[in-house]
Formats: C-alpha cells, sequence, structure tokens
C-alpha cells in the first residue's frame, strides 16, 4: 500500500487564487519531499522537508510537516495556468534510501 | 548535464513479446530506480540499485521482470512474457547518495510509455 496519501485527489482553482494540498502518511520518516509532474513528462523536484524542520518556503511554495500527526500540506500562493500538473508527496522512510510516492493531487488552474 | 535518458518513449507490442526499456543515468549517481506508474496504483518502486548493485527489489512484481545494470551508466528493465496488465509508464530515476536517509533530490527521466496488447 502506499506511504502517502494526497489529498485532495483533484482541485481547480482561478488563477490568482492560493491551492493548499495535503499529504498523510503512516510510518517515521527521514524526510518528506513533493514533486511536480506535468502531463506526459516525468517527476520533478521541487521542495524537500526534514523530519526536525515544520516550516519551508521556496519562493511560491509553502511547506509544512506535522510529525505527530504525520501528515504535510503544500502551499502554492499565487497561482499560474502554468502551475497546472499533478503534484506528489514522497517520503524516505528511516532506514532507506528509496522514496515511497503518493497517488498524487491533480491541480488545474483556470485562467 | 543531458539528465536521465530512457528509451525507448514509447512502445505498442504483442502480449507474450519480451520488452526492454534502457535508462542512462546522470553521470555520477551512484543510485538508480525504476518506479512504474499506472492510474491504478499510482507511482512504485520496482528495484532500486546502489552502485550498480540491486539493494531492494520487492516492488517487482514477478519473476516476468527482470533489471540489470551491468555499469554506472547503463540499466535494462526487462519484461518476459509481457502481458496487457503491465501497461503503464515505466520511470527510471537516479541521484547521488540516495534520497531517503541523505535526503537528496531524484531525477526522472521522461517516462517510457508501455502498451501491450
Amino acid at each position: 500500500s502506499q506511504q502517502g496519501e494526497e489529498d485532495p485527489q483533484a482541485l481547480s482553482i482561478q488563477e490568482g487564487e492560493n491551492a493548499t494540498m495535503n499529504c498523510s502518511y503512516k510510518t517515521s520518516i527521514n524526510n518528506l519531499q513533493w514533486y511536480r509532474q506535468n502531463s506526459g513528462r516525468g517527476l520533478v523536484h521541487l521542495i524537500l522537508i526534514r523530519s526536525n524542520e515544520r516550516e519551508k518556503h521556496s519562493g511560491r511554495l509553502r511547506v509544512t510537516l506535522d510529525t505527530s500527526k504525520k501528515s504535510s500540506s503544500l502551499l502554492i500562493t499565487a497561482s499560474r495556468a502554468a502551475d497546472t500538473a499533478s503534484y506528489f508527496c514522497a517520503t524516505a522512510l528511516r532506514g532507506a534510501q528509496k522514496l515511497v510516492f503518493g497517488q498524487g493531487t491533480r491541480l488545474t488552474i483556470n485562467p | 548535464d543531458a539528465g536521465v535518458i530512457q528509451s525507448p518513449r514509447h512502445e505498442v507490442t504483442e502480449m507474450g513479446q519480451e520488452v526492454t526499456l534502457r535508462c542512462k543515468p546522470i553521470s555520477g549517481h551512484d543510485y538508480l530506480f525504476w518506479y512504474r506508474q499506472t492510474m491504478m496504483r499510482g507511482l512504485e518502486l520496482l528495484i532500486y540499485f546502489n552502485n550498480n548493485v540491486p539493494i531492494d527489489d520487492s516492488g517487482m512484481p514477478e519473476d516476468r521482470f527482470s533489471a540489470k545494470m551491468p555499469n554506472a551508466s547503463f540499466s535494462t528493465l526487462k519484461i518476459q512474457p509481457s502481458e496487457p496488465r503491465d501497461s503503464a509508464v515505466y520511470f527510471c530515476a537516479s541521484s547521488y547518495r540516495g534520497s531517503g536517509i541523505s535526503g537528496n533530490t531524484i531525477y526522472f527521466g521522461e517516462g517510457s510509455w508501455l502498451t501491450v496488447v
């Protein structure tokens, strides 16, 4: 079964609005990463947050991590049409050098 | 850097045929991952290598699947015989010093789109 589960599965908003995606996981992690996938392309790394961090920013992206609730959120501010893509959280399990991906959130930004 | 290079990008084959997918990781990366993506099961890790040695193949679905990494710049994923349920996008990815404990980024190829009819 998947380690991470994203919520919602699909999200459609107007350009300029903020988009929030959530990820829940099951076991202890070393870090959590968010990736983006444009239609028909490979995944691209966006941001990483370590288990001892609570919040991280990168440009219009803000990631939070709550290890007590085993959850993370990705906020994209001032969304653009070009942000339309699927977004995946990936967890690095303790003691392992591999990432386990969730099912993803399909984000559509309407112009 | 050219990134992770996969071939073929698209393949349509008949059930029972052998399929070989190829991957060239980013130069200098010591970890290589094979993932499979389907609508039903999402992105699944099939196997990963460290310094050309298979570390975890627990995600390989069955004996019809095999993966090799004869050197640091080349890996193959083979399906023999192929079945319609193997239809998926197969991604190869690489990283330097791993993505888990080390927290390093995984770089994905563009994928090989396999259709078995």
